[in-house]
């Protein structure tokens, strides 16, 4: 089945410990972005990756670090995690940015920093 | 002033009603996307358009580029169509993309 799969769904994290979350598709797209969902705020873009060692920045980079070693993974890192940082996370891809495609969402990451 | 404005914020009707959801944006873009959320908290990519309109079943979204304008329809409308549905641009040049906050949308049986 053709899907983007974050892990974890859900952590509960205390400041200042590192954590990952994983992101991976199997559709071989090219596009990978993360964005977190706050209420009242919206969607907000954190990173996005065109390629394979290719990664800028969103709206909202700060606190946030992310890779790009593989097609299929995107990892969101965040080095020392702050209680702002609470908040929904999705990772999405798409075939080709800008194309006829749209992107496809994974479930995703329901953080909690206390 | 938002990048991107959605109208209205919530909206309520009977099911069978002819449904609008419009965004406004004030940026160039090369992209206009629509999306739906479900209560549960997962996304789906409903259109990605760059001029004109598209339809898919029961819902159909058009773009005007030069009053920079969006709209979302959705006919004969059912309850499971209740959701919030997010429009969101793929900036010009930068790639990135912006959201809006989203039309919370009931439909009552």
């Amino acid at each position: 089945e053709a899907q983007v799969t974050q892990n974890p769904r859900y952590l509960i994290t205390v400041t200042g410990k590192k954590l990952t979350v994983t992101c991976s598709q199997n559709m071989n797209h090219e596009y990978m972005s993360w964005y977190r969902q706050d209420p009242g705020l919206g969607l907000r873009q954190i990173y996005y990756s065109m390629n394979v060692e290719v990664t800028d920045k969103g709206d909202v980079p700060e606190g946030y670090k992310v890779s790009r070693k593989e097609k299929r993974n995107f990892p969101l890192i965040l080095e020392s995690p702050s209680p702002n940082q609470t908040s929904l996370y999705f990772c999405a891809s798409s075939l080709i940015h800008r194309g006829p495609y749209g992107y496809t969402f994974g479930s995703g990451t329901r953080l909690t920093v206390v | 002033k938002n990048e991107v404005e959605q109208s209205p914020q919530n909206l309520t009707a009977q099911e069978g009603e002819f449904i609008t959801i419009n965004c406004s944006y004030s940026v160039g873009i090369s992209a206009l996307h629509w999306l739906q959320q479900h209560p549960g908290g997962g996304i789906v990519s409903l259109f990605m358009l760059s001029s004109g309109k598209k339809k898919h079943g029961r819902l159909i979204a058009t773009i005007n580029i030069q009053e920079k304008h969006s709209s979302l329809h959705i006919t004969a409308s059912h309850p499971r169509d209740s959701a919030v549905y997010i429009c969101a641009v793929t900036n010009f040049g930068n790639e990135k993309l912006t959201f809006g906050t989203g039309t919370r949308l009931t439909i009552i049986p």
